[in-house]
Order: C-alpha cells, then sequence, then structure tokens
C-alpha cells in the first residue's frame, strides 16, 4: 500500500525558517517524481515545487521561488521542503503528493499545517 | 504559465442528475490533465487522469471527456457521496496549475 505521511509543520514566527519532511513508502520512491501542493485556509489547491526522481528537474512556483527550497533522499524514502523567510501567506496546508509519468497526481499524503504567524 | 479556468465555481443538484464540469486551458495540454475530488477534511483524491481514463476504485458514474482544450467531468446520476469540491489540474508543464474548483453540493 502506498503511504505518503508528512511530519515538520507548526506555528512559526515571519520570516523565519521551517523544513517539512514527506516519508513514503509501499513503492519504489527513486522511481517517481514528487511535489508539494499547498492548501490555505478555506482556499483551493496550490502546487508549490516538484522534484523528479533523480533530482535532475526542480520546479517551484513564482510565489515561493528563492525562497523554497524542494530536495529529496532516495535513500531514506523522504522528500523534503524547506521554507525560509516565511509570510503569513504561506500559511496552509501542505501535501507531499507523487506524480506519475502520465502527468497527474496519484498518491497524496493527509497533510501537515504550517501557520506563519507572530 | 498555462492557465487553467474552471466552472462553475459551484454547483447545486438534486440526487440523480447529471452534473458537469469544465476546465479550459489557456494552451493545448493534450490529453495531460487529470481530475479530483477532495471532501471536507481530508486529501483530494485522484478521479480521472489523461483526461477520460478512470482511475482504480472510482465508479463508473465518474467519466471525462476532452474537446481541444477544454476538459469536462460528468457525474452521470449524482449520489451523495459526491458532495465535495472537485478540481482540475494540469502537470505537463511547469509551472503545474489547478483550476479554482467546484463547490458540489446537494439541492
Amino acid at each position: 500500500e502506498v503511504q505518503l505521511v508528512e511530519s515538520g509543520g507548526g506555528l512559526v514566527q515571519p520570516g523565519r525558517s521551517l523544513k517539512l519532511s514527506c516519508v513514503a513508502s509501499g513503492f519504489t520512491f527513486s522511481n517517481y517524481g514528487m511535489n508539494w501542493i499547498r492548501q490555505a485556509p478555506g482556499k483551493g489547491l496550490e502546487w508549490v515545487a516538484y522534484i523528479s526522481s533523480g533530482s535532475s528537474y526542480i520546479y517551484y512556483a513564482e510565489t515561493v521561488k528563492g525562497r523554497f527550497t524542494i530536495s529529496r533522499d532516495n535513500a531514506k524514502n523522504t522528500l523534503y521542503l524547506q521554507m525560509t523567510s516565511l509570510r503569513s501567506e504561506d500559511t496552509a496546508l501542505y501535501y507531499c503528493a507523487r506524480k506519475n509519468w502520465g502527468y497527474y497526481f496519484d498518491y497524496w499524503g493527509q497533510g501537515v499545517m504550517v501557520t506563519v504567524s507572530s | 504559465d498555462i492557465q487553467m479556468t474552471q466552472s462553475p465555481a459551484s454547483l447545486s443538484a438534486s440526487l440523480e442528475e447529471i452534473v458537469t464540469i469544465t476546465c479550459q486551458a489557456s494552451q493545448d495540454i493534450g490529453n495531460w490533465l487529470s481530475w479530483y475530488q477532495q471532501k471536507p477534511g481530508k486529501s483530494p483524491q485522484l478521479l480521472i487522469y489523461g483526461a477520460t481514463s478512470l482511475a482504480d476504485g472510482v465508479p463508473s458514474r465518474f467519466s471525462g471527456s476532452r474537446s481541444g482544450t477544454q476538459y469536462s467531468l460528468k457525474i452521470s446520476r449524482l449520489q451523495v457521496e459526491d458532495i465535495g469540491i472537485y478540481y482540475c489540474l494540469q502537470a505537463y508543464s511547469a509551472p503545474y496549475t489547478f483550476g479554482a474548483g467546484t463547490k458540489l453540493e446537494l439541492k
């Protein structure tokens, strides 16, 4: 069974940093690209970042470019999102999701909440 | 960047009614369009991929279609468990983009 479990969220002050993790199981993690997607309270889904299976290709949404860094450790089956210079508008539920070769997200984690507030 | 214009924003329908939601892509994305259902407090779940293919375990009353750069999700006979918010996604060209969502309610 495919499982994606996010962790690392919490309450953080504006301008500070936070690192999210997503541990994958039930599939060969190193064979798939992975994504972070977020959802602000009461709002829609916003794609945040993508990393290819071997980390060769990395893309970001303009809203986070230069502040967030996506990475992965295939030996640990873990995806990361390092978030710096956090802003109140980064407050959201952050999901990790697997990208299938057919250009869709087939498995999603349960999400981890990040709240940026003083 | 590719924009996904989803409509309607909200929809109220009766049980057994046919429901259609559409997404218009601003550029050609071929068949690389997927649909997701999100129920309150839950993660999004894949419904349709490749514009027309039904994901595993998804009831056959859900179907997807494409006409040029317009994509549609159809629920042939609305059931209570279909209530939620529906999103389209293009993950063909970065930055990947979701539609704004359609909130489906029971009339």
